[in-house]
């Protein structure tokens, strides 16, 4: 495994406005999970990539894996004050049994 | 899905103590490990904690500080030795159920040293 970069580190948004965090490697991940840590809460799974190209959305949240495998993106379509909180990429560890974690992207959202 | 308990939930520490965090899984799990989480910042993984043998250390990190058990597959301890006020940081122990592949996390112990 390998780090992660996770762009942008913050982002503050009006509600009901788009929000979009990056995740990059300088090599081919077999697979990414992302993850979402509330203020004062502990990271929760939200999903796993595994295919090349491969696009999964969760209702406003849409998660997509590069072709290359190199690159993930995570997009929330019109934030809502729910959606407050660290979102984070995560890539396997050399072992390919832990996780490595990305910085993560904090997302702020105003009403 | 898993159920992950951690004790204690927050502590405050003396330098040059030691402290150790207990987890417990309401199920059995294979794959159990410890984070570490400073103020503000990501997650870096301390080891994997490997039932019935020596836990297995990232990089920068070494058994003599954080000493780890593992007499189980549902629970499994992290000590933090020789506390420094650097040492100050959320620890969490996650679970991978053997069906799965997303990690459960625990809900964190904060430590701080003073």
């Amino acid at each position: 495994g390998q780090q992660v970069m996770q762009i942008p580190q913050y982002q503050h948004v009006q509600e009901g406005e788009d929000f979009t965090t990056y995740c990059n490697s300088s090599t081919t991940l077999s697979n990414i999970q992302w993850y979402k840590q509330r203020p004062g809460g502990h990271p929760v799974f939200l999903i796993q990539l595994v295919k090349s190209g491969e696009v999964k959305k969760q209702k406003r949240l849409t998660f997509q894996f590069g072709e290359a495998k190199k690159n993930s993106s995570l997009h929330i379509t019109a934030t809502q004050t729910t959606d407050v909180g660290t979102y984070f990429c995560a890539d396997s560890n050399q072992a390919g049994t832990a996780l490595i974690f990305g910085k993560g992207t904090t997302l702020s959202v105003s009403s | 899905s898993a159920v992950i308990s951690q004790k204690p939930s927050r502590d405050i520490c003396q330098r040059g103590t030691s402290l150790t965090i207990q987890c417990q899984v309401d199920s059995q799990v294979t794959m159990m490990f410890w984070y570490r989480q400073q103020p503000g910042q990501s997650l870096t993984l301390i080891a994997t904690a490997n039932q019935g043998s020596e836990a297995t250390y990232e990089s920068g990190f070494v058994i003599d500080k954080f000493p780890i058990s593992r007499p189980n597959l549902t629970f499994s301890t992290l000590t933090v030795s020789n506390m420094s006020p650097e040492d100050s940081s959320i620890y969490l122990c996650s679970v991978v159920p053997s069906s799965s592949y997303e990690q459960y996390f625990g809900p964190g112990t904060r430590l701080t040293v003073t």
